[in-house]
């Protein structure tokens, strides 16, 4: 089946600094998303990116689905972006199930 | 608001007990999930249904079964409680712009 890789596992920033976090995936996708589970483990979804670009205040998404990529851009991070960042995929074959990858834990300290 | 409703939100069982997890959507979405999350790891399928009528088994199916009631409604039981299944349970549904989930059930196993 199809895999998903996230980089970095763990990232620790200081209030007001930017990071990027990828996802790889091994196969052509129709459907990828990008989640925030906060500390109180609800998940929240951040985008809908299966292709291109969005933009969502200080968050934003790249992914490029010919090269098996996404990317997560958190700008000017904020105590409150702490939590587990994890990408999701789906291919059509597959009924559209969602597949995870590990996640990106990320501590912001003020 | 519009989205997932999961009951309950805490439960502990006891070895060998019964139970069902309750999840209604009223975002007219066919298809609808049930996933696991263990501490550290992603999400995995337990069982899906893409649409009224049909479900199929995920990647952990043991030891569950579910039910897809009508459009609204997908609920997972538990047979014969074991320690194995502690876990937070989510249940998902699937629309044009993706997955949304519900907020969880955090089950303990004793």
């Amino acid at each position: 089946g199809i895999q998903v890789e996230q980089s970095p596992p763990d990232l620790i920033l200081q209030e007001g600094a930017n990071s990027t976090l990828r996802c790889n995936f091994s196969d052509s996708v129709n459907n990828l998303q990008w989640f925030h589970q906060n500390p109180w483990g609800q998940l929240i979804n951040l985008f809908y990116i299966p292709s291109g670009t969005k933009q969502n205040g200080r968050l934003s998404a790249t992914t490029v689905a010919t090269e098996r990529y996404s990317l997560l851009y958190i700008s000017s991070s904020q105590t409150t972006d702490s939590g587990v960042y994890f990408c999701a995929v789906a291919t059509a074959g597959g009924y559209n199930k969602l597949i995870f990858g590990a996640g990106t834990r990320l501590a912001v300290h003020p | 608001n519009a989205g997932v409703t999961q009951t309950p939100k805490f439960q502990v069982l006891k070895t060998g007990q019964s139970m069902t997890l309750q999840c209604a959507q009223d975002m007219n979405h066919n298809s609808m999930y049930w996933y696991r999350q263990d501490p550290g790891m992603g999400l995995r399928l337990i069982y899906y249904s893409a649409s009224e009528g049909t479900t199929d088994k995920g990647e952990v199916p043991n030891g569950y079964n579910v039910s897809r009631l009508n459009k609204r409604e997908f609920s997972l039981r538990l047979e014969s409680a074991a320690p194995s299944q502690t876990s937070v349970y989510f249940c998902a549904s699937r629309g044009d712009s993706g997955y949304t989930f519900g907020s969880g059930t955090r089950l303990t196993v004793v």
